[in-house]
């Protein structure tokens, strides 16, 4: 149980190019979902908090209009990364909280790469 | 301040050896939470442990253990019988307050078990 689907898993494209993200809770609903990105070598660093039907609360530093995202239902987020440029490139990871008395459960990851 | 330390940034073990990798954390608030995850080269997150801040006992799941230390303000990950497929980074991570919050991660310890 508690399997996140995380989709792409790998993304190249062009600098300017918008690219969208996907995290599905497949077999239980999320409360509440994070968006994380890890850089080569480091540690995953959390980006955004979102909650179904409100406004994602984003960590300090991250900009909400290059990052965009939608929680449209308690099994969907969706980060969209706008105008991408090649300092964009990271690997993006979402897990998904099904009460607060669990550890977050995670996707695969998406690793972009911008050109 | 919330702030969360592993100061191994790699370890090399033998193969069946008891594994310890260190984690500290600092904060004032009573209510948190204790993760550690595995993250092989493919990058996906795998949840292994959890301790609650009120949790009088250490929490074990099969070969991996907590060594929770309150006072000291440590939760150190203990790998019994160590196997191959153990080689990954590990990260430790805090949920600080109320259980929705994103996590906190430590630098992680990168393990490599030998033959």
């Amino acid at each position: 149980g508690a399997v996140v689907s995380q989709h792409p898993s790998r993304v190249i494209c062009k600098s300017g190019t918008s690219v969208k993200i996907e995290c599905r809770s497949l077999d239980f609903q999320a409360t509440t979902m994070f968006w994380y990105r890890q850089f080569p070598k480091q540690s995953l660093m959390l980006m955004a908090t979102s909650n179904e039907g409100s406004k994602a609360t984003y960590e300090q530093g991250v900009e909400k209009d290059k990052f965009l995202i939608n929680h449209a239902s308690l099994t969907l987020s969706t980060l969209t990364v706008t105008s991408a440029h090649p300092e964009d490139s990271s690997f993006y990871i979402c897990s998904a909280l099904e009460n607060s008395n669990q550890p977050q459960h995670f996707g695969d990851g998406t690793r972009l790469s911008i050109l | 301040a919330q702030k969360i330390t592993q100061t191994q940034p790699g370890m090399f073990v033998q193969e069946k050896e008891a594994v310890t990798l260190d984690c500290t954390y600092d904060t004032s608030d009573p209510s948190y939470g204790l993760f550690w995850y595995k993250q092989p080269s493919s990058g996906e997150m795998i949840f292994l442990i959890y301790q609650g801040s009120y949790d009088q006992q250490n929490a074990t799941e099969g070969r991996y253990s907590l060594n929770f230390q309150k006072a000291r303000k440590s939760a150190n990950l203990v790998i019994s019988a160590s196997q191959l497929g153990d080689s990954a980074m590990y990260f430790c991570a805090m949920r600080f307050g109320g259980g929705a919050d994103g996590l906190t991660f430590g630098k992680g310890t990168h393990l490599i078990i030998q033959p």
